[in-house]
């Protein structure tokens, strides 16, 4: 079954530094497709946070950054804002499901 | 600036037939994929399925039994209907626009619920 894995919640004083990693296999990240990455606030859409596994759309700080190696990727979020706290979503995809895939989620608490 | 914008019946019972439909304003049209996206209370998102202007279509073979997306060109809009709904359809859902497998905008969501 394709997944894409994300640890449910991370936390971090603010000015620190967290990263939250998504874990796939080989019918998603690890063929090489790209993974993206989602900022959720309660009750609203999700916004686009990182496209392409490592770009940042206009407006988005660049205290947010991704990366991709193998099977895995991760969203880095340095200098911790308490405005960054939010639930965040990983997506790729899958060549199994012939479709996109996202990640569990992730609720980043800042302390 | 492209706006989605949704609407639809809220509340059902189970067996009935969900049916949202989202209109594109600004933007190509013919140019992206259109895709439904929904979030039960509480939990992640899951991707419902995609068409493009052309009627092509792909969904998530979870419910692809029970989901048909279709498109209105005239009018740039999608929709959506979902059959056979039960309390575990019960969710967020949102349109959104695909461009290279992921989601670059988001309709405002609707809340539809499932309830005897």
């Amino acid at each position: 079954q394709s997944v894409l894995t994300q640890p449910p919640s991370v936390s971090g004083a603010p000015g620190q530094r967290v990263t939250i990693s998504c874990t796939g296999s080989i019918s998603n990240i690890g063929t090489g497709y790209d993974v993206h990455w989602y900022q959720q606030f309660p009750g609203t859409a999700p916004k686009l946070l990182i496209y392409g596994n490592n770009n940042r759309p206009s407006g988005v700080p660049d205290r947010f950054s991704g990366s991709k190696s193998g099977t895995s990727a991760s969203l880095a979020i340095s200098g911790l804002q308490t405005e960054d706290e939010a639930d965040y979503y990983c997506l790729s995809y899958d060549s199994s499901l012939r479709g996109v895939l996202f990640g569990g989620g992730t609720k980043l608490t800042v302390l | 600036q492209v706006q989605l914008q949704q609407w639809g019946e809220g509340l059902l019972k189970p067996s009935e037939t969900l049916s949202l439909t989202c209109a594109v304003y600004g933007g190509s049209f013919s140019a992206y994929y259109w895709n439904w996206i929904r979030q039960a209370p509480g939990k992640g998102l899951e991707w419902i399925g995609e068409i493009n202007h052309s009627g092509s279509t792909n969904y998530n073979p979870s419910l692809k039994s029970r989901v048909t997306i279709s498109v209105d060109t005239s009018k740039n809009q999608v929709s959506l209907r979902l059959t056979s709904v039960t309390a575990a359809d019960t969710a967020v859902y949102y349109c959104a626009r695909g461009y290279h497998f992921y989601f670059d905008s988001w309709g405002q969501g609707i809340l539809a619920t499932v309830s005897s």
